[in-house]
């Protein structure tokens, strides 16, 4: 059974620090990982996928790598801003095209 | 207008009612999924449709049922909610035919207590 885990639970770090989220899973068999934006009370904002072939993904200050066959993906945050506080959840989609959730890492950048 | 809507946003209900969540999607997906999501904790599926003759079971869909009312529409219903219902219930779709594989995206969800 595929088991998405993101360390760390909390993160707390002052404006304009570059970050790193991690994200493993226990199957290397899926067909590709997303990370999501999560806000208070709020739906899910898609950030980056990545497909199975490929390693890394990029969108503005944001960098998200795959490593499948040790199971581990890590999203980069450059030049962190207040505005980037939120709750940030990674999720794998497994053979039979199920999406299978980590249960997040909380940001707070502090101004 | 956003391409994923779900009604309502919020619901108080009492345990033992029946209760629908509705979602509607103008993307023109043809998959769609219901997931709850608890406190702390990511998302679990509830059930899911690859098309609208197709309803499947996931991780978590005793005291669950849903409907496929159309290609856009996707309910999910409660028959006798109970507290530990109480979550945060969203929506997703996906388009099987596009080029990036089943890239999901979500509804705002529906905050959902069981009293």
């Amino acid at each position: 059974k595929q088991e998405v885990t993101q360390i760390p639970a909390a993160l707390s770090v002052p404006e304009g620090e570059n970050l790193v989220l991690n994200c493993s899973f226990t199957d290397s068999a899926i067909y590709n990982l997303q990370w999501f934006r999560q806000d208070p009370g709020k739906g899910l904002t898609s950030l980056l996928l990545i497909q199975s072939s490929q390693r890394e993904q990029t969108s503005g200050r944001l960098n998200a790598s795959l490593d499948k066959s040790s199971g581990r993906s890590t999203l980069y945050i450059a030049a962190s801003q207040p505005g980037d506080s939120a709750t940030y959840l990674c999720a794998v989609m497994d053979s039979s095209y199920k999406l299978i959730f980590g249960s997040g890492t909380r940001l707070l950048v502090r101004p | 207008d956003a391409d994923v809507t779900q009604t309502p946003r919020n619901r108080i209900t009492k345990t033992g009612k029946r209760i629908m969540l509705e979602c509607s999607q103008t993307k023109g997906h043809d998959r769609m999924y219901w997931y709850r999501q608890d406190p702390g904790l990511g998302l679990r599926l509830i059930y899911y449709s690859f098309d609208v003759k197709d309803i499947n079971k996931g991780e978590i869909s005793d005291g669950y049922s849903v409907s496929r009312q159309a290609q856009a529409k996707f309910s999910l219903s409660l028959e006798s909610a109970i507290p530990n219902q109480t979550a945060l219930y969203f929506c997703a779709t996906s388009d099987s035919t596009s080029g990036i594989i089943d890239e999901q995206f979500f509804g705002p969800g529906t905050r959902l207590t069981v009293l």
